[in-house]
């Protein structure tokens, strides 16, 4: 089973729609967890960590479930602006190499007019 | 502002010849890596930096070296460009080992030929 895994998409959804992304991980002693959006031909940028009671930013709501070893990101009406590639991130536990960040290869959004 | 840069953003090369790609942070920021982003993987860790003279090997390190004289520079050098090269390569730093925010250059796509 790879370390993080992620639905690659693409995700064609209409403007205004809902639309959920999930990403599972292997290591059950996973610290940290994040979503990055990464633009086309553009570098990534930290979206929204993930909590584990859950957490809100505007449109975005990140989840986490450690019993299943999954992480949700959910987008409420969509907008053309989101069409980009929403990549999972893992932190491991703490020790060495704690701070080696594992990605996901990513799920891509188009939000379609 | 602070930022990250990148250099060349674009370069070509022929298989053997050495290649040096520059990265410079204005963060101030003790850690520092590099990754490279290829269609079907995602991104992977190439070499990390957690301060000045400390250089530890990622995921995939062979073909590949770093040195940190100070800190803001971490150039990635390939000794013997070989074609399995080619590939977006990217600069991140990060203020701390905890934060799961690492910020991204724009990127060095290149090409061996």
């Amino acid at each position: 089973r790879k370390e993080v895994e992620q639905d690659p998409g693409p995700f064609n959804v209409p403007e205004g729609a809902t639309v959920a992304f999930n990403c599972t991980y292997s290591n059950s002693a996973s610290q940290s967890f994040f979503w990055y959006r990464q633009d086309c031909r553009k570098e990534p940028k930290l979206l929204m960590s993930v909590y584990s009671s859950g957490n809100e930013d505007g449109r975005f709501t990140a989840q986490l479930n450690r019993a299943s070893q999954y992480i949700s990101l959910l987008i409420r009406d969509s907008k053309l602006s989101d069409s980009a590639t929403y990549l999972c991130v893992v932190k491991p536990p703490s020790g060495a190499g704690s701070y080696q960040l594992t990605f996901g290869k990513g799920t891509k959004l188009s939000v379609i007019p | 502002d602070a930022e990250i840069t990148q250099s060349p953003r674009h370069k070509i090369t022929e298989t053997g010849r050495q290649v040096t790609l520059a990265c410079h942070q204005t963060w101030n920021h003790n850690n520092m890596f590099w990754y490279r982003q290829d269609l079907g993987h995602g991104l992977r860790l190439i070499h990390y930096s957690y301060g000045v003279h400390d250089t530890n090997k990622g995921e995939v390190s062979d073909g590949y070296s770093v040195s940190r004289s100070n800190t803001e520079d971490l150039p990635l050098t390939l000794e013997s460009a070989a074609s399995s090269q080619t590939s977006v390569y990217f600069c991140a730093s990060s203020a701390g080992l905890n934060t799961g925010e690492l910020f991204f250059g724009e990127g060095s796509r290149l090409t061996v030929l």
